[in-house]
């Protein structure tokens, strides 16, 4: 069965710090990928996806991923985050051809400081 | 706002009691997903449903069910609860089954207590 590692937990930047947030998969076949954002007492957003193409995804609010198929990777990138950036960050996959249901990582909270 | 409707927001009940939960796709979506977000286990995908058949099954006890109406909404039935069900449970909608974009609701608080 497929699986999806995000191997930090909590991180904490100051704001104007840069942010990569780790996604590694576990299934070897063709997979669609994607980034989820889930702000205090909101429900989940997308952020940005990749299904084909460009490795590297732009998205929303200035974010962009990378898709590194060697490295089953999908790291998420800021440049430079803001306090309005404090969330919770969940990666998810979907194998292409099979039931295709999501499945998520376990996220990673992200704390900016003022 | 997704547009994808979830009731109540939060519920408390006792052990062996048994609650539905109720969501409202986004106008136009035939799929209706259920997922489950607890602590331990972090958002596991439960069930889908496309235009009122179920389409695919994830990790949803035996004394949980589902279904979706002919007005596409849908309805999470959780049975004989437990304390390790309290949980935040997810309805997500998509216009189609291929789960590619998927918009989710705000979800439902379940307590048991």
């Amino acid at each position: 069965a497929q699986s999806v590692s995000q191997h930090n937990h909590h991180v904490i930047l100051s704001e104007a710090a840069s942010l990569e947030l780790g996604c590694n998969y576990s299934y070897g076949g063709t997979v669609n990928l994607f980034w989820y954002v889930q702000y205090p007492g909101q429900h989940l957003q997308l952020l940005l996806k990749y299904f084909s193409g460009d490795p590297l995804v732009k998205g929303i609010k200035g974010f962009e991923a990378e898709f590194i198929k060697s490295k089953f990777s999908f790291n998420l990138r800021k440049p430079s985050v803001q306090w309005s950036d404090t969330a919770e960050y969940l990666c998810a996959v979907n194998e292409v051809g099979s039931a295709r249901q999501l499945t998520f990582g376990s996220g990673t909270q992200l704390t900016v400081l003022p | 706002d997704s547009g994808v409707t979830q009731t109540p927001k939060h519920l408390i009940t006792a052990t062996g009691q048994r609650v539905t939960l109720r969501c409202s796709p986004r106008s136009g979506d035939l799929s209706v997903y259920w997922y489950q977000q607890s602590l331990d286990q972090g958002l596991q995908f439960l069930i889908q449903y496309y235009n009122g058949e179920e389409r695919a099954k994830g990790n949803i006890l035996e004394r949980f069910s589902a279904q979706q109406f002919p007005d596409l909404h849908s309805e999470l039935n959780l049975s004989s609860l437990e304390l390790g069900d309290s949980a935040l449970y997810f309805c997500a909608s998509s216009e189609d089954s291929s789960g590619n974009t998927i918009y989710f609701g705000e979800g439902s608080w379940l307590t048991v207590v």
